[in-house]
This record gives structure tokens, sequence and C-alpha cells, in this order.
């Protein structure tokens, strides 16, 4: 079966620090895995996506995330943090190996960005 | 095309009462997925579509949950005799299935169960 694990539910970080946010997965097939955004009452908006292509993968407003296959990890970076990056990020893997289309997510990892 | 539309946002009933969400995908996507979120917690699968059939159901909470496709274009969501542990966002998303590719989620309706 597979599973999403988000390590932290909250990280801190200043204006202009690296983010990093982390995720490991588990999967008994070749994994595609995603990351989301969420902001206050509203709906998931898609960073990124990994689906076997190259394994660091660039997404909106500055993100990126390199697919560790030893690690089974798919960390979420960005290089500076700008105040706009407040939100909730959620890592997710595809169910039955895309077959369905559906998503299975992790908890979700908060992220303040202080001034 | 605007994305995926859901109605009502908000929804705040008495325990017992039935309601129902309407989610309206993009128009060239055939596929149709609901989700509901609790506070503090990921999404959680529910359901979904192919055009019209409900190929998976079995992840649905309980048998007072139900969803329909009619036609294949917008769907609807139904909890009946709601309890408070039905408080929660509900999500709709919606892909267009060539090859996989990712889900687009509409805004969500939040269900307030008092």
């Amino acid at each position: 079966a597979q599973s999403v694990t988000q390590l932290g539910s909250h990280v801190s970080v200043s204006e202009g620090a690296l983010v990093l946010l982390r995720c490991n997965y588990s999967s008994s097939v070749p994994p595609y895995l995603f990351w989301y955004v969420q902001y206050p009452n509203q709906g998931l908006q898609l960073l990124l996506k990994y689906t076997s292509a190259a394994t660091l993968v660039k997404g909106i407003n500055g993100f990126e995330a390199e697919f560790k296959k030893s690690e089974t990890s798919f960390h979420l970076t960005k290089p500076s943090a700008h105040m706009r990056d407040a939100a909730e990020y959620f890592c997710a893997v595809s169910d039955y190996g895309g077959s369905q289309g559906n998503l299975i997510f992790g908890k979700g990892t908060k992220l303040s960005v202080k001034p | 095309d605007t994305g995926v539309s859901q109605d009502p946002r908000h929804k705040i009933t008495k325990r017992g009462q039935n309601v129902t969400f309407r989610c309206d995908p993009i128009s060239e996507h055939n596929r149709l997925y609901w989700y509901r979120q609790t506070l503090g917690q990921g999404p959680e699968f529910l359901t979904y579509f192919q055009n019209e059939a409900q190929l998976e159901k079995s992840r649905l909470l309980s048998d007072r949950f139900s969803a329909e496709r009619p036609k294949g274009s917008f769907s609807t969501l139904e909890i009946q005799r709601t309890e408070q542990g039905d408080s929660a966002m509900y999500l709709c998303a919606s892909s267009p299935w060539e090859g996989f590719t990712e889900a687009f989620f509409g805004q969500g309706t939040r269900l307030t169960v008092v």
C-alpha cells in the first residue's frame, strides 16, 4: 500500500532563508509524487510533480523537489523564502500506481515565514 | 474555463439533516474525485468517477455518503443524517486522464454540523 510521511507539522523560517519541507513515501510500485500548497480556506494548488522522468523537478514559485529512490524521499526546497510562501504544504503519492488517479496525502506541513 | 467550481463554499446544518454539495469540473476533464479534509489532516480520498461511471466507492465513509455524476458532467455528494463528525472540508478535483496527470482541485465546501 502507498503512504506518505511528512516530517514536521510546522516549519518556521525567516524571509530569505532556505525552505526545506521533508517527505518520505512508501510505494509498492514506481511512484508518482506530488507537492500541493493550500492557503487558508482554499483548495489545493499543484506546485510540482514527479512522474518518473527527471529526478530533480522544478515547480512554480521557485520551488523544486528531488526524487531519491534510495532514501524513498521527495523533499521540497526553495532557496529563499518569501512572506507569500506562508501556507500549508502537502506531499502526495498516487494510489494504485496511478491507475485510478487518486492521491494519498501526508498530514501536511504548515510553513511560517518571519519578516 | 475558470477551473473546478464547488457550491456552496460553506454549509452549516443541524445534526440529522441531509446535505448535498455540487462540483463542476473543468469541462474537458473526464475524471472527477471527491476528498474529505478534516482539521490538521491531509485530504482523504472518498470516491471517483470516469465520465458518469463511479469506479471506486469503497472508500466512502459510510452508507450515509453517496455521490452521483449524471451525464458525466457535474457531480453531487450527499450526506444523509449528518453527524457532528461529518464536519470537514469536502474537496472536489478533476483530471483529464490521458495517462496519469495531476488533479485540479476546487476551493472546497466547508461543512459544519451543529
